[in-house]
């Protein structure tokens, strides 16, 4: 099992370019979420998914747009990047009975110019 | 709605000195609890979580952390600690059973520096 993995590990964008960052899981988990880190903050959290075809906004969903058309996989979408957008993304994903575990990618690590 | 304060954001310690580092928890429903560790370009990784039942509990690398609920803290702890321990750590907190899409609430994290 590869567990989580995150494409790209590292990005620079500038200004008002647009990406998507691709989070993948070879578990079989339902809920799926992605968080971004910044220096002294934790993690917040960003969007999720309970399921294939449903997503939700978390705490600061603003800037970005989320897709789960596959059960394996959560796309993060950024529209217009910002410089305020530089940050470390964290995908996770568990297993909907499973205590609320969470499983963590490796991270992509973000730079908008 | 829950929220976490991790009291102490850098913790320097010596090999071998036994460490805690400190999790306070606000919630208005019963929780579960957990620790991740998060060594240098890397994820999170779980070291231990507080479902129920015994309040004392073992995770991997030798860390331990006791759930007070009259305190309403979930601190960690370690008796003897190694280099290889240096990492940030996180305490979140998350509304027990299978409600809230399993969201958990993050600490702003402890680094935890292990000095020779």
């Amino acid at each position: 099992n590869a567990g989580v993995t995150q494409t790209p590990k590292f990005r620079v964008l500038k200004t008002g370019q647009s990406m998507t960052l691709l989070c993948a899981q070879d578990m079989n988990h339902e809920y799926m979420y992605w968080y971004r880190q910044d220096p002294g903050m934790g993690l917040r959290l960003i969007h999720y998914s309970v399921g294939e075809g449903t997503t939700a906004k978390g705490e600061v969903p603003d800037g970005y747009n989320v897709s789960r058309l596959k059960k394996q996989n959560f796309l993060l979408g950024l529209e217009s990047a910002a410089p305020s957008q530089t940050s470390v993304y964290f995908c996770a994903s568990r297993r909907v009975f499973d205590y609320n575990e969470q499983f963590f990618g490796p991270g992509t690590r973000l730079t908008v110019l | 709605a829950q929220s976490v304060t991790q009291l102490d954001s850098q913790v320097p310690v010596f090999e071998e000195a036994p460490v805690e580092l400190r999790c306070n928890y606000s919630s208005s429903v019963s929780v579960y609890l957990f620790w991740y560790v998060q060594y240098p370009n890397q994820g999170l990784q779980l070291l231990l979580k507080y479902l129920s039942g015994s309040t004392l509990v073992k995770g991997i690398n030798g860390f331990e952390a006791e759930f007070n609920k009259s305190q309403t803290s979930f601190h960690l702890r370690k008796p003897s600690v190694h280099i290889s321990d240096t990492a940030e750590y996180f305490c979140a907190v998350s509304a027990s059973g299978h409600t809230n899409a399993g969201k958990s609430t993050f600490g702003d994290g402890t680094t935890l520096t292990v000095k020779p």
